[in-house]
């Protein structure tokens, strides 16, 4: 079964453009998450899903960031204008929610979209 | 707020030396604790997990034990291969999978 799936796995783009990264997650997952990790950080929550609602999405810089999961599957996240502060990974992970979910739940990680902006 | 606090890396070690990784944490309910992995040009993949106190996480020969009284989840391995080069991040997540708070990794590198 394929894992997580984002594109694209590297972007560069120059100050003040957009851009988005896309990510379908494992069949069957309605919990959806966007992450950024800084180099050398830890990944942060940027917002979360559950099927097509955002849930948590208290951490998006909704100035510029935006994202939707238009029919609770696969979802885009995007950025208008970049800052070169906004240079770092984007990372999707997907996991079993609701009644199926719970204590201990595993989420499951993309190999994230490295952003550069210069 | 809950938070993460695990050693700063790098860490340098030799084949089969032992391995402990420190991992502490501060929860405002009762967490979950996740040990993830990421192997170089790879995604995030879960190591681990123990869900209750006093539980013991393993997996490819790695173990940590939840110590609610110590609020840690220290990574220990007994003989580490290079093939566990990795960045290891502490996690935890209160309330089942609702939001899970990561640590900064730990570099670890073994050389031949």
């Amino acid at each position: 079964e394929a894992g997580v799936v984002q594109s694209p796995r590297y972007k560069i783009i120059e100050k003040k453009q957009p851009v988005a990264f896309w990510c379908n997650p494992i069949s069957g997952h309605n919990t959806l998450y966007w992450y950024l990790q800084n180099l050398g950080q830890g990944p942060e929550l940027l917002i979360r899903y559950e099927n097509e609602e955002a849930v948590d999405d208290s951490q998006l810089p909704k100035d510029r960031f935006s994202a939707e999961r238009l029919k609770g599957v696969d979802s885009t996240l995007k950025i208008q204008p970049a800052e070169l502060g906004d240079s770092a990974v984007y990372l999707c992970a997907s996991s079993l929610g609701g009644s199926a979910g719970g204590m201990g739940t595993e989420a499951f990680f993309g190999q994230g979209t490295r952003l550069t902006v210069v | 707020g809950d938070s993460v606090t695990q050693m700063e890396g790098p860490v340098t070690l030799s084949e089969e030396a032992f391995l402990t990784i420190n991992c502490t944490y501060t929860a405002t309910g009762y967490p979950s604790l996740f040990w993830y992995v990421q192997y170089p040009g790879e995604g995030l993949q879960l190591l681990l997990k123990a869900t209750k106190a006093d539980d013991k996480g393993s997996n490819k020969g790695f173990e940590a034990t939840y110590r609610k009284e110590t609020t840690s989840f220290h990574l220990e391995k007994g003989s580490v291969q290079v093939s566990d080069s990795a960045v290891y991040f502490c996690a935890l997540s209160v309330g089942g999978y609702q939001k899970v708070t990561f640590g900064t990794g730990t570099k670890l590198q073994v050389i031949p």
